[in-house]
């Protein structure tokens, strides 16, 4: 089966814009995670949603935010880009079980965003 | 608060020797323990993982040790290939917390024939 897909695989973006990144899951998985990974803080949570609700949040400004939609395709959204946002941003996704000891994450190629 | 601690990369190694790549834990509770693997251009990919205690997980001749008196995970292979060269991830994820994973930081294998 297809796996995790992430739209854009690449980006370049300048200082105050906002970008809009796109994950699309493993069919029939209802978790979808985002992690910014960076040589310096290396990779970090940023937010986990489940059936279009957010149920984890990592320690991240507010102006990152996401969504997931009906179909469990989730986006992420970066306002008033830094230059420290530079990073590879992961999107993983899971069946989302309630306890999830035994649920296993899938993981995308990443969206590359370079913040000029 | 919860976090992982993994050994300085880069370990360069011949092909066929002893792997061990280090990893320590901090964490409220009992986790669930994990090692990643990153191949170059590539996300990651769960390579084995313990979810109690004394467990050994295990795959691709990978294996790791939840030991809670030491709290470590350890990484070992008995004999490198060249294409496990990679970037190894060491993590945890709380019972209950769902996929809120904290990682460690990573260690890039490099195998030379």
């Amino acid at each position: 089966k297809a796996g995790v897909t992430q739209t854009p695989r690449y980006l370049i973006k300048t200082r105050g814009q906002q970008v809009t990144l796109s994950c699309s899951p493993i069919s029939g998985h209802r978790s979808v995670s985002w992690y910014q990974q960076t040589p310096g803080q290396g990779l970090q949570f940023l937010f986990e949603y489940f059936s279009e609700t957010q149920r984890n949040k990592g320690n991240f400004p507010g102006r990152f935010s996401g969504r997931q939609f009906s179909n469990s395709r989730s986006e992420m959204n970066v306002s008033t880009l830094e230059l420290g946002d530079s990073a590879l941003y992961l999107c993983a996704s899971s069946l989302g079980l309630a306890g999830g000891d035994t649920d296993t994450q899938y993981f995308g190629p990443g969206t590359r965003l370079t913040v000029l | 608060g919860n976090s992982v601690t993994q050994m300085e990369g880069p370990v360069t190694l011949s092909e066929e020797a002893f792997l061990t790549i280090n990893c320590t834990y901090t964490a409220t509770g009992y986790p669930s323990l994990f090692w990643y693997v990153q191949y170059p251009g590539e996300g990651l990919q769960l390579l084995l993982k313990a979810t109690k205690a004394d467990d050994k997980g295990s795959n691709k001749g990978f294996e790791a040790t939840y030991r809670k008196e030491t709290t470590s995970f350890h990484l070992e292979k008995g004999s490198v290939q060249v294409s496990d060269s990679a970037v190894y991830f060491c993590a945890l994820r709380k019972l209950g917390n769902f996929n809120k994973f904290y990682f460690g930081s990573g260690t890039k294998l490099n195998v030379k024939p």
